[in-house]
């Protein structure tokens, strides 16, 4: 089965600040999505990164505060903007290459202090 | 709305001994998937079987089956001969069509593997 590499696998930030994670998938994928899984909780979803359009973004979530970028087919970018210490989350890529079957990144620990 | 219910936060098994996740959900459609994920210490969610729902026959992947009931929108995990390696959280999901497909995940149940 695809791989995807997400990076950073943790980082400590800054109240303010902004943070952006990357996920690199080895071979193309028709579809991206990002997922936040609050402390003790289960996955939700972000929104999907469609390759050369913008993302589509689930109730609760805007793009100024989570950009994303999906500039081809193997690749994808979430920001977390503006951060506070409710976004202490772990952040989560997945791909599916249009066969139902999602596969998913390592996963992101954020911290925010 | 679909939502994936798990009654069971937490379940904890003898090694070696079998133990079933329980899993809800609820669909107007008649035509989705399901799925279980594990999730280890390590965060990587992990796709540990699928159920088309049009197949009646329950799906299983070596010591990983599910009991799928339609009619109930019931699809529970069963772990034989569990292992300590098989302790993990557990989600189950299901696949929805939105525009674009979705997963939508239940709260998720923590497997103890006591040795």
């Amino acid at each position: 089965s695809a791989v995807i590499s997400q990076k950073p696998s943790r980082d400590i930030c800054q109240r303010g600040t902004s943070l952006t994670i990357q996920c690199q998938v080895d071979s193309q994928v028709t579809m991206m999505f990002w997922y936040r899984q609050q402390p003790g909780q289960s996955l939700t979803l972000i929104a999907t990164a469609n390759q050369g359009s913008e993302a589509t973004y689930e109730s609760g979530f805007v793009i100024d505060k989570f950009p994303i970028s999906r500039p081809n087919l193997t690749f994808s970018t979430l920001t977390v903007s503006n951060m506070s210490p409710e976004d202490s989350s772990i952040y989560l890529c997945s791909a599916d290459r249009g066969n139902t079957e999602a596969f998913f990144g390592q996963g992101t620990r954020l911290t925010v202090v | 709305a679909q939502t994936v219910t798990q009654s069971q936060p937490e379940m904890s098994v003898q090694e070696a001994e079998t133990v079933t996740l329980s899993c809800t959900y609820d669909t107007s459609e008649s035509d989705y998937y399901l799925f279980w994920y594990k999730q280890p210490p390590s965060r990587q969610m992990i796709l540990v079987i699928r159920q088309e729902a049009y197949k009646q026959q329950n799906a299983t992947e070596n010591r990983f089956s599910v009991n799928f009931q339609k009619a109930a929108k019931s699809f529970s995990l069963k772990i034989s001969d569990s292992q300590l390696g098989d302790a993990a959280m557990y989600f189950c999901a299901y696949l929805i069509w939105e525009g674009a497909q979705k997963l939508v995940f239940g709260q998720g149940t923590r497997l103890t593997i006591n040795p």
